[in-house]
């Protein structure tokens, strides 16, 4: 079973425009929450990650909010540019262990 | 610094054909791991080394597959009798020991074809 559930599939942005993604997980015992993005023929690279004592973290034009009791976090993309057209990947361990992903977001900002 | 090397970058194979699939992790990362990635799906977790360990093989989907680590480096991952539902890209990732939280670092990947 997926253990962490992202949401949209894929959404069309204008640049400048904001995009925000959206993660669910099951695992109390999860502690660790990365996104990664990824280009066509390329692996994932870390964007950014946070640890649930944190109920956000900001770097650059990308944000991670972090809800604990919900059990939910989502990435936010300011000022979104061409170049940011990717798909995102959430995710989430234990530790240090194997992470889950999310079924990912394709992202395309439009110029 | 060199990142996470995979090899080859594309392999096609007929079905029934055994495959090898190598991972060279960035020099001094101790963590290795193996995911899938199936056309538009997230990565699936296949096995993971950690030093010296015993490696967690609970992803791998059959007894066909299979993976070792030598010299706590290069990784091999390898597949029998390759089945159609195998097609997909395969990444490796690696991590540094020490730290809390150190990010896994993906190579690009290979993507496998069974014809």
């Amino acid at each position: 079973q997926q253990q962490v559930k992202q949401s949209p599939q894929s959404l069309i942005v204008q640049k400048g425009g904001i995009s925000i993604i959206n993660c669910a997980y099951e695992n109390t015992a999860f502690d660790y929450f990365p996104w990664y993005q990824q280009f066509p023929g390329k692996g994932p690279a870390l964007l950014i990650a946070i640890r649930p004592d944190v109920s956000e973290k900001k770097e650059g034009r990308f944000t991670i909010s972090f809800n604990k009791s919900a059990k939910q976090f989502s990435l936010h993309i300011m000022d979104s540019q061409p170049g940011d057209s990717a798909t995102y990947f959430c995710a989430a361990s234990k530790g240090d262990y194997k992470l889950s992903f999310g079924a990912g977001t394709t992202v395309t900002v439009r110029a | 610094g060199a990142g996470v090397s995979q090899s080859p970058s594309n392999k096609v194979t007929e079905k029934g054909k055994d495959v090898e699939l190598r991972c060279d992790p960035i020099s001094g990362h101790t963590a290795l791991y193996w995911y899938r990635q199936s056309l538009g799906q997230g990565l699936e977790f296949l096995i993971y080394f950690q030093g010296n360990s015993a490696p967690d093989k609970s992803g791998l989907p059959s007894d066909r597959f299979s993976a070792e680590r030598t010299g706590g480096s290069v990784s091999t991952l390898t597949i029998q009798r390759t089945q159609q539902e195998d097609s997909a890209v395969y990444l490796c990732a690696s991590r540094p020991a020490s730290g809390r939280n150190q990010p896994q670092h993906f190579g690009d990947g290979t993507r496998l074809s069974i014809l």
